[in-house]
């Protein structure tokens, strides 16, 4: 069964903290992404990563920065957290689409608030 | 600029009846499309797919259509099922390994 897991279910946090979410797929998957969801926005993609050391933003990088040392793990910095970055974060993987399409799996989620 | 739209954010169906959820594209390269459920404090999990050279995928009660010239797919669920209700979202992307563009979601709710 493929799994992809996120560190926190829920996050509470000051303005101006620096924020750590951690994602872990088991899948051996090459791609990782980041996705923040916000009611009415749909999911938008603020950064993701083809291979280990490799980034690409998305659409909505601003505020936040990614982490990929190990294929497995995809870190999600946000380097001083305001209050417009309360969302729910969601990460995934998917296995690498040199000539075919593959679907992305995604993790449960971090609901994060930042006060 | 929002590339895939949802412009039904909640869809209300009797137990038993057909669901159907639509979505509309903008950009004319995208060539593959998913719909993927959402259930509350959950991921969203992969449904259906669809690729541009057909106009119908079918998986047991989920068909999806595809118009390419309408830039229009929509998801059928037939018969619908209280546990179908979620959130829908489709996505679309122009080649493999290049992002996908989700849209806005749909809230289905099935009514017993």
């Amino acid at each position: 069964d493929v799994k992809v897991t996120q560190s926190s279910r829920y996050l509470v946090k000051r303005t101006g903290e620096k924020v750590f979410l951690e994602c872990v797929q088991d899948m051996d998957h090459e791609n990782m992404f980041w996705y923040r969801q916000d009611p009415g926005l749909g999911l938008r993609l603020i950064y993701f990563s083809y291979d280990v050391k490799m980034k690409e933003k998305g659409d909505i990088p601003e505020g936040y920065s990614v982490s990929r040392e190990k294929k497995e793990r995809f870190s999600l910095i946000l380097e001083s957290a305001s209050t417009n970055q309360t969302s729910m974060y969601l990460c995934a993987s998917m296995a690498l689409a040199a000539h075919s399409y593959n679907e992305q799996f995604f993790g449960p989620g971090t609901r994060l608030t930042v006060l | 600029d929002q590339q895939v739209k949802q412009n039904s954010p909640s869809l209300s169906v009797q137990e038993g009846r057909i669901s159907i959820l639509n979505c509309d594209y903008t950009n004319s390269m995208f060539d593959y499309f998913l719909w993927y459920k959402k259930y509350p404090a959950e991921g969203p999990t992969f449904l259906i797919s669809i690729s541009s050279i057909k106009d119908k995928n079918e998986d047991g009660r989920f068909t999806v259509f595809l118009n390419k010239s309408a830039k229009h797919l929509s998801l059928h669920i037939v018969p619908s099922q209280p546990g179908d209700s979620a959130v829908y979202f489709c996505a679309a992307s122009s080649a493999p390994g290049n992002q996908f563009y989700f849209g806005t979601g749909t809230s289905l709710t099935v009514i017993p």
